[in-house]
């Protein structure tokens, strides 16, 4: 298996623009999350889907976020409007009822 | 909803000397704590993990012990070799697979 996968691994863009991360979990795989990492907060838990059905989004920082997972292969975590607060690295993971692994991140930078 | 707390911060160590490093949680609920191990520039791994019905787990020269009592958890790691430096990350999950993740230890092993 590839492990989780994320596209694309860099992005840069300007402030107002709309940004959208893309995630494939492992096969077999029913739990998926999104997670945002920064120096001044850490890793922090954005969302995450059981069954493609998002079960918490109380990290979802306000409703410039966005999150959709419309089949067990595919999620998609948007921003719109960015902001340069919106730079940091986005993580996805995706695990069965334990071990969670994570995909090789997002780099987001906002100018 | 769960608070994870970890100490130290950083942590420097010489090359074969033991490291450990301490976690707390706060929901009695929580029944997995799982470490993951972040190099620079990568994405966090996942070392070893623990559920509740278990007191201690080793593999190898890293060991997890959980005192459910005190609802504290602990990382350590023996004969620390250069390529253990890195930034540790506990976490706390509760049934919904909810996970919180403590805020890093940068450990530093000296040659």
């Amino acid at each position: 298996d590839a492990g989780v996968i994320q596209s694309p691994r860099h992005e840069v863009t300007e402030m107002g623009q709309e940004v959208t991360l893309r995630c494939k979990p492992i096969s077999g795989h029913d739990y998926l999350f999104w997670y945002r990492q920064t120096m001044m907060r850490g890793l922090e838990l954005l969302i995450y889907f059981n069954n493609n059905v998002p079960i918490d989004d109380s990290g979802m920082p306000e409703d410039r976020f966005s999150a959709k997972m419309p089949n067990a292969s595919f999620s998609t975590l948007k921003i719109q409007p960015s902001e340069p607060r919106d730079s940091a690295v986005y993580f996805c993971a995706s695990s069965t009822f334990y071990e969670q692994y994570f995909g090789p991140g997002t780099r987001l930078t906002v100018t | 909803g769960e608070n994870v707390e970890q100490h130290p911060s950083t942590l420097s160590v010489q090359e074969g000397d033991s490291a450990v490093i301490k976690c707390t949680y706060s929901d009695s609920a929580s029944n997995y704590f799982p470490w993951y191990k972040q190099e620079l520039g990568k994405r966090p791994q996942l070392i070893i993990d623990i559920r509740s019905n278990v007191g201690e787990k080793k593999d190898q020269r890293i060991a997890v012990t959980l005192n459910k009592t005190a609802k504290h958890f602990s990382l350590h790691i023996t004969e620390t070799q250069p390529e253990d430096s890195a930034v540790y990350f506990c976490a706390a999950r509760q049934d919904n697979n909810d996970m919180r993740f403590g805020a890093g230890t940068r450990l530093t092993v000296k040659p």
